[in-house]
């Protein structure tokens, strides 16, 4: 079983406080995607990643996929209350038979920013 | 257009009932999920349709029967479900269930078991 831990799994800040959030594994994920769920919605994409040791940029939003492709990390910038939210990093298995083409979820981090 | 609809937003059923949730997607994706999450944890999958045939069924309880009648359509049909099975469920659709392509999610059912 393949499994991502995500860390930390709260984070309670000020408005304009910069912020890191970590996805680990000991397995090798061909890419890994970054969501953001706000209460009774759907997740929502905010980045793929695929390439090992790719830096992509969205906003204030800093995504980084591990050179071993193992890990990713997203960093916000001045954070603002309406990054307030549930992030969640996925991966693709690189495993084939029964885990083709799953997701692995990690556990989630549950941002508040507070103005 | 990246959107994947979902109704009802809200279903309240007794244990006894039968209701049906329904996913709809018309981005030409040939792979559709269904998912079930509980307040502030990830999506636990359920079953995975590719190309309009199951092909990942998470040993999920046989109270929940998925069905695809075309590629742009999914539905879920709930019977004799337990108060525990009252969490949001999602439909999600990717261009394929093969290596590189992305989830995208509907806004979800909130369903509430009495």
């Amino acid at each position: 079983t393949q499994l991502l831990e995500q860390s930390p799994q709260f984070l309670s800040i000020q408005e304009g406080e910069n912020l890191t959030v970590y996805c680990n594994s000991s397995s090798v994920f061909s890419s890994l995607q970054w969501y953001r769920q706000e209460p009774g919605e759907g997740p929502v994409l905010l980045v793929t990643v695929v390439t090992g040791g790719e830096v992509k940029k969205l906003k204030r939003l800093t995504f980084q996929f591990g050179d071993a492709r193992k890990d990713s990390s997203l960093h916000i910038t001045a954070a603002q209350p309406g990054d307030t939210g549930l992030y969640l990093c996925a991966g693709r298995s690189m495993a084939g038979g029964t885990s083709y083409g799953k997701l692995t979820f990690g556990q989630g981090t549950i941002l508040t920013v507070h103005p | 257009d990246t959107e994947v609809t979902q109704t009802p937003k809200h279903l309240v059923m007794g244990m006894t009932n039968k209701k049906s949730l329904k996913c709809e997607q018309h981005m030409g994706h040939r792979a559709m999920y269904w998912y079930k999450q509980k307040a502030k944890k990830p999506p636990e999958l359920m079953f995975v349709y590719s190309y309009e045939k199951l092909s990942i069924n998470e040993s999920v309880p046989s109270r929940f029967s998925p069905e695809c009648p075309n590629s742009s359509l999914l539905n879920l049909h709930l019977h004799a479900l337990q108060p525990e099975d009252s969490a949001l469920y999602l439909c999600a659709s990717s261009q394929d269930s093969g290596d590189g392509y992305e989830q995208y999610f509907g806004p979800g059912t909130r369903l509430t078991v009495t």
